[in-house]
């Protein structure tokens, strides 16, 4: 079973409009990422959360926001959705911080219009 | 900063031939963890390798890589492809210290490994 698991698995959003992506896990980890993939860039960073209510800005921040409500949900927030923020986003979670291993869940294909 | 450098973007191999995959980095760290994470189309990334041990030989799935801390690389290596080994794979390392707040995965770009009949 999925351990990791995000919703939606694919969305087309309008620009400006706002676009909630969702992530829920089972591992009973502390720490979740979220990660923007761009062919070309690879993952990067936007967010992480090691705790529950509270979230930290990771290497790419700007557009997006995050909220950690529970140890098992960790959403992440576009306010003003823009074209540029078109890509593929992946939710992960882990163990512990450092040396741990990621865990993914299967992505959500973002496409702004 | 801390970096991971791909040098291929792509790699085409034929089956049943030896493939070797690219992957060195930069960093401070002085405890290192280094990853290969594979990514086969339209699924998540999945660890397939990990390692923190200097000149130790690491094998999963065919696959191996050995740190080098002296030539700061992390090279993926398998002696024979196979068609199901056609993926994304991302080379990444962390600061092995989990009391550390720079224990963040840097990946690099990634190398699109094709192979063919």
């Amino acid at each position: 079973e999925a351990a990791v698991t995000q919703s939606p698995r694919s969305k087309v959003a309008v620009t400006g409009g706002k676009v909630t992506l969702s992530c829920h896990q089972t591992n009973n980890h502390d720490y979740m990422y979220w990660y923007r993939q761009d062919t070309g860039h690879g993952l990067r960073l936007i967010h992480y959360s090691y705790v529950a209510d509270s979230t930290e800005k990771g290497d790419i921040p700007d557009g997006y926001k995050a909220s950690r409500p529970s140890q098992e949900n960790f959403s992440l927030i576009l306010e003003l959705a823009s074209l540029s923020q078109t890509a593929v986003y992946f939710c992960a979670s882990s163990r512990d911080w450092g040396g741990n291993t990621l865990y993914f869940g299967a992505g959500t294909r973002l496409s702004v219009l | 900063g801390d970096s991971v450098t791909q040098t291929e973007g792509l790699v085409t191999v034929t089956e049943g031939l030896p493939v070797k995959l690219n992957c060195t980095y930069q960093t401070t760290y002085l405890t290192i963890a280094f990853f290969w994470y594979v990514q086969y189309l339209n699924e998540a990334p999945q660890v397939l390798l990990r390692s923190s041990t200097d000149n130790k030989r690491t094998e999963h799935q065919g696959f191996h890589a050995t740190l080098h801390k002296s030539s700061s690389s992390f090279h993926l290596q398998k002696s024979s492809a196979q068609l199901s080994d056609s993926a994304l794979y991302y080379c990444a390392l962390s600061d092995e210290d989990t009391g550390a707040n720079t224990g963040k995965l840097t990946f690099g770009h990634g190398t699109i490994l094709r192979v063919h009949p």
